[in-house]
Formats: C-alpha cells, structure tokens, sequence
C-alpha cells in the first residue's frame, strides 16, 4: 500500500525556473492539499482540492498553481520559481469528511537559487 | 474563527520520565483534534485523534491525549519518555463544518536527555 507519493524527494532551481511537484495517493481519497515547512513557522496552506475538478487557495497560494483532473493526482506547480520558495513541500489527503486524518507524502526539499 | 495554540516551542525530559506537550484550540463548531509526529526529514505521522467519542483517546507509542472542553484543551502525554520519541509534534484542529479548515498549530520540539 503506497499511500501518498511525492517526486521529487529534492529538487535545486534556479530563479525563474518553473517545475512540478508531483504527489499521487491510492487511497481513493476526495480532499488532497499542499503544504510548505519553514523553520518556525509550522506548515501553510498553500493550495487543497475537495475533489476532481475543484481546487481552492489556502494561507500561501502566490506563486503556485494545482490542477486536480483524476482523484489519484494533484500536482503542484512553481511558474517562475523565486528564493522566498526555498522550503520543504508536503502532500497530504484525506476522505472528504470533517473527522479524517490527514495522510501525508515523506516531502519535497526544494531549494532555489 | 478557529485556532490551535500550542503552548512550548520546546520541551526537554529526561529519558523514563513523563512527557506534557499542551495544546489550546479555539473552535466554533465541535472540533476534531489530532497530534501529529514528524520525525527529521520525515512525514508527519498520526499519533491519535479525537472526534466526539472518548474524551480520553490512546494512540501509538503509548501515547495519550485527553479532551477537556471546558478548558478547550487537548494535551499530549506519555507516562515514560524513550529517546526515540525526539521529534518534532503538531496538535491540529479540523472544524466539523467544511472540510477544508483544518488548522496546525506551530509545533512542540520534545528533546530526550539520556
């Protein structure tokens, strides 16, 4: 059983590079949703999806896009990658209900230079 | 408006003796409450939750948290530290009305002196 999975587990830009993260769950789960890690300030919202088709904004969306066309995907793409972007991202899903945990990907180092 | 305050950026305890890690939330709805485990370089694991059962939840690694709406608390606790409980934990609130609100809070780094 994979879970959440997240490529690529390290990743150097630099500025003004665009890449994807990509994340895949196989747990069938509606909610997925991308997080960034920096010290001190715990994890941010960036973006989440409640189901194919539909995305939303968190805490921190500047600077990125999602796209969420099958259940199983949810890719997280930097259009023109800046240093302030420098971070550890998280993938995590969940089922579509408002008791669910939340299953997180081992995470993404990206480093910008 | 919710919210998630956990109380130590930092605790340290020695190896065999007990672990408090305090977590406050605020909510307007009957939350759900969950703590987190990451280890270095590492995904966040769950250690238990709550939603609305047990006010006392048991969850991995002998690890245990109790509800307390009164005082809208959610501690995490264990009776004996071991050294590989080092990690860095997250209390989270997740509101009962739409799924996407789900609040972390900034984190508690649990050291263990040998």
């Amino acid at each position: 059983n994979a879970g959440v999975t997240q490529t690529p587990k390290f990743q150097v830009l630099k500025t003004g590079q665009s890449m994807t993260l990509q994340c895949a769950q196989d747990m069938n789960h509606e909610y997925m949703s991308w997080y960034r890690q920096d010290p001190g300030m715990g994890l941010r919202l960036i973006h989440y999806s409640v189901g194919a088709g539909i995305t939303d904004q968190g805490e921190v969306p500047n600077g990125y896009n999602v796209s969420r066309s099958t259940t199983e995907d949810f890719p997280l793409r930097l259009l023109s990658a800046a240093p302030s972007q420098t971070s550890v991202y998280f993938c995590a899903s969940s089922y579509r209900t408002d008791t669910g945990e939340l299953f997180f990907g081992e995470g993404s180092r990206l480093t910008v230079l | 408006a919710q919210s998630v305050t956990q109380l130590d950026s930092h605790v340290s305890v020695s190896e065999g003796t007990p672990v408090l890690l305090r977590c406050n939330y605020s909510s307007s709805y009957s939350p759900s409450l969950f703590w987190y485990v990451q280890h270095p370089n590492k995904g966040l694991q769950l250690l238990l939750k709550y939603t609305s059962a047990a006010t006392l939840v048991k969850g991995i690694n002998g690890f245990e948290a109790e509800f307390k709406k009164s005082e809208t608390s959610f501690h995490l606790t264990k009776p004996s530290a071991h050294m590989s409980d080092a990690a860095e934990y997250f209390c989270v609130v997740r509101n009962s009305v739409g799924a996407s609100k789900i609040i972390f809070g900034s984190g508690t780094r649990l050291s263990i002196r040998p």
